[in-house]
């Protein structure tokens, strides 16, 4: 299966900044994903990355608040915007390989005082 | 509506004794099933999946799922409990094209 590296793994924010989460995977991969996992919570999907073309962002997130870089098959960002104490949550970029499955990283942990 | 639900917030079992991680589903067509497992401060690993074939599905660290489609359900199963798979674990359905839905998580403790 595909090896993931997430940067950062955790941060302490102040409210109203910004901070953008990188995932490198360590061979081409045509779907990457970002993922949300709110405290005590399930993982809720963000969008789908999209390589040459813009992210499919799923029902209550936003490009404004959540935008998202693709700029080869192997690599993806996601910047969390104008962050609240809400935005607290574990970040997680996963990859799909048809007959790997899904890989995921090993989480961005976002604390917004 | 796809859907996977996982009844139990927390299963708890002592080291040594089988144990069970429940989870049902509801999809039009046919499932793809996967359990994932998360430890402390850790992402999401891969423990097994089911596409077709056989209903008992086996995976890693021991742990083997049985796709029961008369009762939609996908049981995550071990013969014995290790201190060491205390854990939160999730159950997945792939409803769609490449978008995975994840149920709310159990999580597992065994103690010694």
């Amino acid at each position: 299966s595909a090896v993931i590296s997430q940067k950062p793994s955790r941060d302490i924010c102040q409210r109203g900044t910004s901070l953008t989460i990188q995932c490198q995977v360590d061979s081409q991969v045509t779907m990457m994903f970002w993922y949300r996992q709110q405290p005590g919570q399930s993982l809720t999907l963000i969008a789908t990355a999209n390589q040459g073309s813009e992210a499919t962002y799923e029902s209550g997130f936003v490009i404004d608040k959540f935008p998202i870089s693709r700029p080869n098959l192997t690599f993806s960002t996601l910047t969390v915007s104008n962050m609240s104490p809400e935005d607290s949550s574990i970040y997680l970029c996963s990859v799909m390989r048809e007959g790997y499955g899904y890989t995921f990283g090993s989480g961005t942990r976002l604390t917004v005082v | 509506a796809q859907s996977v639900a996982q009844p139990e917030d927390q299963v708890n079992v002592a080291e040594g004794n089988p144990l069970t991680v429940k989870c049902t589903y509801s999809v039009s067509g046919n499932p793809y099933l996967f359990w994932y497992v998360q430890y402390p401060n850790r992402g999401l690993q891969f423990l097994l999946k089911y596409i077709t074939g056989d209903n008992l599905v086996k995976g890693s660290y021991g742990f083997e799922a049985e796709f029961n489609k008369s009762q939609t359900s996908f049981h995550l199963k071990k013969p014995s409990a290790l201190v060491s798979d205390s854990a939160l674990y999730f159950c997945a359905l792939k409803p769609g094209f490449q978008k995975l839905v994840f149920g709310t998580g159990t999580r597992l403790l065994v103690s010694p």
